[in-house]
This record gives C-alpha cells, structure tokens and sequence, in this order.
C-alpha cells in the first residue's frame, strides 16, 4: 500500500456523460500528478500540482478535461462528454522533496478504470 | 522531446535465472529515472529510484544503474522467482526538478515455475 488511493476504482460510463475522478495524496506530500494509461503502453502525464497550483499541463488534456485541487490535499479530474478514447486507466501519484526514500520519488495510487460504452 | 524505450518488450525465463531489462532515452537532460514494477489491473509499485548524479542503487535482488551521458539504465534481476512476473516500466523526469515523468511502454516479465 502505497498510501496515495483513489476514487472510484471502476466507472463505466455512456459515451457523453461527465465523469469526475478523486485523489487524496500521501499526506505529506505537496505534488500531486494525474496520467492516464491505455492498455499496452506506459502512462502518459496528464497535469501536476504543487499546493493547489497547477503547474503544468499536457496538450493530452483536451478543454473536456479539467483538473482541481482546492486546498493542496486532495483532488479531482473531470471528464465532460466522454467519448470511447477516453477509455482508459487514469493514474494519480504524489512526490515530495525529502517524502519518499529521494527527493521527488513519485508514489502512485491503484488508478481509476474508466470504461465508456 | 524525450522518448523512452525498453527492450525485450517481453520476456520469459524459468525460476532463478538471472535476467536483465533495458531502458534508453533520447535526452540526457535528466533528474531522475524510477523503475516501477505493475500487476496486471493495477497501479506502479516504486522499485528504485536513481538521481541523474547516481550511478546505481540495489534493493535486495534488484539492482538498477545509470549511464546518463549514454542515455541508457538497467534493471538486473538475481535469482528471478514467480512472483516477479509482472511489467516492469521505466520513466525518467526532467532536469527541471520533480516535473513529470515519461514512461517507456514496459517489459512483460513471465518467471515461470
């Protein structure tokens, strides 16, 4: 158990509904990453926070999707009008300096399956 | 832009062999590379963790080294057992310190009895 846990662990979902995934990152870290993993292939990164500001964002991350974290703990990425390319696994991990056994290690959490029919 | 490649995409052995999975990337401009270890279904699981400055960093049966300047990383396995058996992902961070990671597309393990 890695700490960083997510919410839920499965949405299927009808094309053009919004979906909405949470985060909640190990507590004492303050960054928070979001990727997204399709079957086969290696992550690819989404968006990062540090606190509460997001830092950098993907060109993956269409105007659909949107990305929070409110008061630098937890967070949460919104899909609006899911198409079937969305389906995937999305993946969230947190770092701190001097958090993990080195500086910056990123901790991942067991990733939401999002499934859209 | 950075690209991250492993080879053998996968890979078979019997129980104790020892084994070795390849990782290389196109920018040495690096600030960190993690090898992650994932379950079918499941997240990453952090194996190692090395600072562009690093040469090498061992846990138990697993030993990782880094070559920047060539752009290329190994994960050595002694002793390989059943319970190995999973995809092994390796990812490198930029320069710019605790900035996103970029995966390769993983090594297939099978460890078989």
């Amino acid at each position: 158990d890695t700490g960083v846990s997510q919410d839920p662990r499965h949405k299927i979902t009808k094309r053009g509904q919004n979906v909405t995934f949470r985060c909640d990152p190990i507590s004492e870290h303050n960054r928070l990453y979001w990727y997204r993993q399709t079957l086969g292939q290696g992550p690819e990164f989404l968006t990062y926070f540090q606190n509460e500001a997001q830092l950098e964002k993907s060109r993956l991350l269409s105007d659909r999707f949107s990305a929070e974290r409110p008061k630098g703990s937890f967070s949460t990425l919104e899909i609006q009008r899911t198409e079937q390319g969305d389906s995937a696994m999305y993946l969230c991990a947190s770092s701190s300096k001097g958090g993990g056994r080195v500086s910056y290690e990123q901790y991942f959490g067991p990733g939401t399956r999002l499934t859209v029919t | 832009k950075q690209e991250v490649t492993q080879i053998p995409a996968a890979l078979s052995v019997p129980e104790g062999e020892n084994l070795v999975l390849n990782c290389s990337f196109t920018d040495s401009a690096i600030y960190n590379l993690q090898w992650f270890r994932q379950d079918p279904g499941k997240g990453l699981t952090s194996l190692l963790l090395i600072q562009s400055s690093q040469r090498e960093q061992t846990s138990g049966r697993l030993n990782a080294s880094l070559d920047k300047s060539s752009g290329r990383s190994t994960l050595y396995i002694a002793a390989s057992q059943p319970g190995d058996s999973a995809t092994y992902l390796c990812a490198v961070s930029r320069e710019t310190s605790g900035s996103r990671l970029t995966f390769g597309e993983g090594t297939q393990l099978t460890v078989n009895p």
